[in-house]
């Protein structure tokens, strides 16, 4: 176990379904993450908050929406999907350095979602 | 920008030989290199990492990587392989010059590595 766990483990889902993926950390970390893995394609970072403060948002749809309300839990909202978005949905931690100061910041990564979009 | 490549898609070595699994990257600074593994269903394991000092990191599972400066390269090693290391395997890199602000971890497609009986 990494200390990281997401729920739930597997999803299917309509397009016009809304649902939500859950992401905790049991590491103290002050930073998590949300990657996107499909098939043949490198992982892709979704989102990055740091102390609650989302930092990074690469170019994802606005039919995921991403919630931090503490340094220890993550969510993405998922509404109206596509089928191209099935995937598996991992969420990952870190220790981050404030300004000045670099922590060690491996990533570490929960079990993952597997999503599929009807 | 920062970018990784491993060449491979798969590889393949019989149990007990050693394996080596390529990883090259590219970065305007100097680099966070690391390797993950990842089983089937699961999530992505940490193996080991290079932040700075002796070019040669041992990491979890009897693993061990290479870094290379002057060829660009982070080579996954193992001195003999095991049925149970058959898994997917990523190399990723983060590039000290983007600073303690960004968090961009850029990963490699992955290479499949089996390991026959």
């Amino acid at each position: 176990e990494t200390g990281v766990t997401q729920t739930p483990r597997h999803l299917v889902m309509g397009m016009t379904n809304k649902k939500s993926l859950k992401c905790e950390q049991h590491l103290g970390h002050n930073a998590m993450y949300w990657y996107k893995q499909s098939a043949k394609k490198p992982l892709e970072l979704m989102f990055v908050y740091n102390f609650k403060e989302q930092t990074e948002n690469n170019s994802v749809p606005s039919r995921f929406s991403p919630e931090c309300p503490n340094s220890s839990h993550l969510f993405l909202h998922l509404h109206t999907l596509q089928p191209e978005d099935s995937a598996l949905y991992l969420c990952a931690s870190s220790q981050e350095g404030t300004s000045g100061r670099l922590y060690t910041d491996t990533q570490y990564f929960g079990p993952g979602t597997r999503l599929t979009v009807l | 920008a920062q970018s990784v490549a491993q060449p491979e898609d798969q590889v393949n070595v019989a149990e007990g030989n050693p394996l080596t699994v390529k990883c090259t990257y590219s970065v305007s600074g100097n680099p966070y290199l690391f390797w993950y593994v990842q089983y089937p269903n699961r999530g992505l394991q940490f193996l080991l990492k290079y932040i700075t000092g002796d070019n040669l990191v041992k990491g979890s599972y009897g693993f061990e990587a290479e870094f290379n400066k002057s060829q660009t390269s982070f080579h996954l090693k193992k001195p003999s392989a095991l049925v149970s290391d058959s898994a997917l395997y990523f190399c990723a890199v983060r590039d000290l010059a983007s600073g303690a602000g960004s968090y961009q971890l850029t990963f490699g497609k992955g290479t499949k590595l089996s390991v026959i009986p």
